[in-house]
């Protein structure tokens, strides 16, 4: 089955930017989507269709894709975006939905 | 504006059938585009994708438990209902309903409105 890649997890200092990237062999042919989950949450959507940013998601977020990955990039680091994030896409045939393990942002 | 709940209930047996439901109000399943989708998370693990219906009544099954599940809507009473059969131990889990991100009906799915969850726990 198909399998998104994301590292576990992610350490950066406040201020400082954050990148956390997901590998998968269908994301030059489809739109990945990215989730951020805060203890006790649900998912709240922050990227869509790789580097689109719904309203009322601060500037910070962006992302980008470059053949079989694709990257959340938060700029400027806040201590409130320690949270779990999730990429999210599609196997190659658009049907069945997919999201990577997670990765773990942690503000040091 | 969008919102969805789930409910059902909090413990069932190993081998019970679990049906939760969604309740849902700010839009209509039956306007063209339109998915709800149904997504869960074991206690400190990831998020795993389990079925969608979409407004025409496709249903799109995660390949893993397509032989376990049922999806179903009441476009009158603005629910979504969700079936799983033999539940084990291992479905232990927090459940989420949501509301697919885009109405282009060709566009793969994403959840840009989602409930919070209910946990069921599988246990004798």
């Amino acid at each position: 089955s198909y399998e998104l890649t994301q590292p576990p997890s992610v350490s950066v200092s406040p201020g400082q930017t954050a990148r956390i990237t997901c590998s998968g062999d269908a994301l030059p042919k489809q739109y990945a989507y990215w989730y951020q989950q805060k203890p006790g949450q649900a998912p709240v959507l922050v990227i869509y269709k790789d580097s689109e940013r719904p309203s009322g998601i601060p500037e910070r977020f962006s992302g980008s894709s470059s053949g079989t990955t694709v990257t959340l990039t938060i700029s400027g680091v806040q201590a409130e975006d320690e949270a779990d994030y999730y990429c999210q896409s599609a196997d190659s045939s658009g049907t069945s939905v997919v999201f990577g393990g997670g990765t773990k942002l942690t503000v040091l | 504006q969008i919102t969805l709940k789930e409910s059902g209930p909090t413990l069932v047996k190993p081998t019970q059938t679990l049906t939760l439901t969604c309740t849902f109000s700010g839009f209509s399943l039956s306007t063209s585009g339109v998915g709800v989708g149904w997504i869960r998370q074991p206690p400190g693990k990831a998020l795993e994708w389990l079925a969608l219906i979409y407004w025409d009544d496709d249903k799109r099954y995660s390949p893993s438990l397509k032989s376990r599940l049922t999806i179903t809507k009441d476009t009158s009473k603005n629910q979504v209902v969700l079936t799983m059969t033999n539940m084990d131990p291992v479905d232990t889990a927090t459940y989420y309903c949501a509301h697919r991100g885009d109405v282009v009906v060709t566009a793969i799915p994403y959840f840009d409105y989602w409930g919070q969850g209910t946990l069921v726990t599988v246990s004798s």
